[in-house]
């Protein structure tokens, strides 16, 4: 009963290439989040979506991209991926009131 | 600008000691959020309390509890006891009012048997 999971969970990559993160929620909810997280920095908001087809930018955008065609599918995607973009990835949802926000089980991606 | 700071890289701290996490916030809006979370070395971010900035009363969580201090705009997370298991990273978070999540930078807590 995860609520909230990412695929895939490890992936190593060649500089240049497409890469596409996966993040699945069962809770229906309207929003769901992308961060990387990298030392030094916490965790930073990439792109987030409030409702299908509708996403907005967050602090560190430039050189994603997503997608949200249905309510419990959000996609970030790397059109042409580079070493800056080696981190650790988690997808997340709002909780129920104070209940603190969910998040999944991070993806680590290496662009080598 | 609005902006969430922990200013402790990292802490080392006794076994059995009470250890206080700084955090601080910069914000206008009056109505917001508080958040603090575990991430222990396997990686996953574990929720461990939150704060109302409308709440009275400081929240708590079992060994947690959360030091609300509104007008210095200060949220220092408090763990009694500690054990070898909360060495930890710990992240402090604010919604700043809206349907996002700002992190500090964290801090890395060793607990020293």
């Amino acid at each position: 009963d995860a609520g909230i999971t990412q695929s895939p969970r490890h992936k190593v990559t060649e500089t240049g290439t497409p890469v596409t993160l996966r993040c699945h929620q069962t809770e229906n909810h309207r929003y769901m989040y992308w961060y990387r997280q990298d030392p030094g920095h916490g965790l930073r908001l990439i792109h987030y979506s409030y409702g299908v087809k509708d996403t907005d930018k967050g602090e560190v955008s430039d050189g994603y991209s997503v997608s949200r065609s249905k309510t419990e599918d959000f996609l970030l995607t790397l059109e042409s991926a580079t070493s800056s973009q080696t981190s650790v990835y988690f997808c997340a949802i709002p909780g129920q009131g104070g209940l603190g926000y969910t998040f999944g089980s991070g993806t680590r991606l290496t662009v080598v | 600008a609005q902006k969430i700071t922990q200013t402790q890289p990292g802490m080392f701290v006794q076994e059995k000691e009470a250890v206080t996490l700084d955090c601080t916030y910069d914000t206008s809006d009056p109505s917001y959020g508080l958040f603090w979370y575990k991430q222990p070395s396997s990686g996953e971010m574990i929720f461990l309390i939150y704060q109302g900035s409308y709440d009275q009363q400081n929240a708590t969580e079992g060994r947690y509890s959360l030091n609300f201090q509104k007008a210095r705009k200060s949220a220092n997370l408090v763990i009694s006891a500690s054990q070898l298991g909360d060495s930890a990273m710990y992240f402090c978070a604010t919604d700043f009012g809206n349907e996002k999540l700002t992190f500090g930078t964290g801090t890395r807590l060793t607990i020293i048997p």
